[in-house]
């Protein structure tokens, strides 16, 4: 079946400093790639998707790119904040399946 | 655009009694509709997949007696916990599928319902 892992947390970074967060997956056919964020207390906010091989997402600084050779879709950004402080979540949907499959979270704390 | 909207954001019940939860898609029609648990520290658990005027597919495991989903029209789905225990208590997250295509297929959350059981 499909599934997804994530780099294990927690990650602990100074503000300004590189992050990647690291997902891979295991899927059938062709599936659409997520992350997600989750701020405390909150639900899920899409952070960014790529719905096809080479397909890069970005939002707000994040980015990630959809690589079907490696398959993974790692998460990037060049100079992270104490804002960006939340778990994210990657997870995929499947080709025919509506339902997203998610990996297990990475808690990404940021001191300033 | 597509907000998705829980009520309520916190309940506190006692042991024995129902709890309804709602999820609205506010800007969007959502055909498809998805409830989540989730425990501390911890990633989501599909409990089920509800569609429009359809009954709910419940994942392996999850009591659709204990855990009722309407999904009576295509902005409103509701979780009703009957008869709610202390294990019960959990982070409760909906979602909802925007109508159309796959391309379509990314699914928007709501923000969640922290459910206590006493």
């Amino acid at each position: 079946g499909n599934s997804v892992t994530q780099m294990e947390g927690p990650v602990t970074l100074s503000e300004e400093a590189f992050l990647t967060i690291n997902c891979t997956y295991t899927a059938t056919g062709y599936p659409s790639l997520f992350w997600y964020v989750q701020y405390p207390g909150e639900g899920l906010q899409l952070l960014l998707k790529a719905t096809k091989a080479d397909d890069k997402g970005s939002n707000k600084g994040f980015e990630a790119t959809y690589r079907k050779e490696t398959t993974s879709f790692h998460l990037e950004k060049g100079s992270v904040q104490v804002s960006d402080s939340a778990v994210y979540f990657c997870a995929l949907s499947g080709t025919r399946a509506q339902k997203l499959v998610f990996g297990q979270g990475t808690r990404l704390t940021i001191n300033p | 655009g597509a907000v998705v909207s829980q009520h309520p954001s916190r309940v506190i019940c006692k042991s024995g009694t129902s709890v309804k939860i709602e999820c609205r898609s506010l800007d969007f029609q959502a055909t498809t509709m998805f409830w989540y648990r989730q425990f501390p520290k911890q990633s989501l658990m599909l409990m089920a997949t509800s569609n429009e005027g359809s009954k709910a597919t419940y994942e392996q495991g999850v009591e659709k007696d204990k855990f009722l989903i309407n999904h009576a029209s295509l902005t409103l789905s509701t979780l009703t916990v009957t008869s709610a225990h202390p294990e019960d208590s959990s982070f409760y997250i909906c979602s909802a599928r925007v109508a159309g295509s796959r391309l379509t297929d990314t699914q928007y959350f709501g923000p969640g319902t922290r459910l206590t059981v006493l």
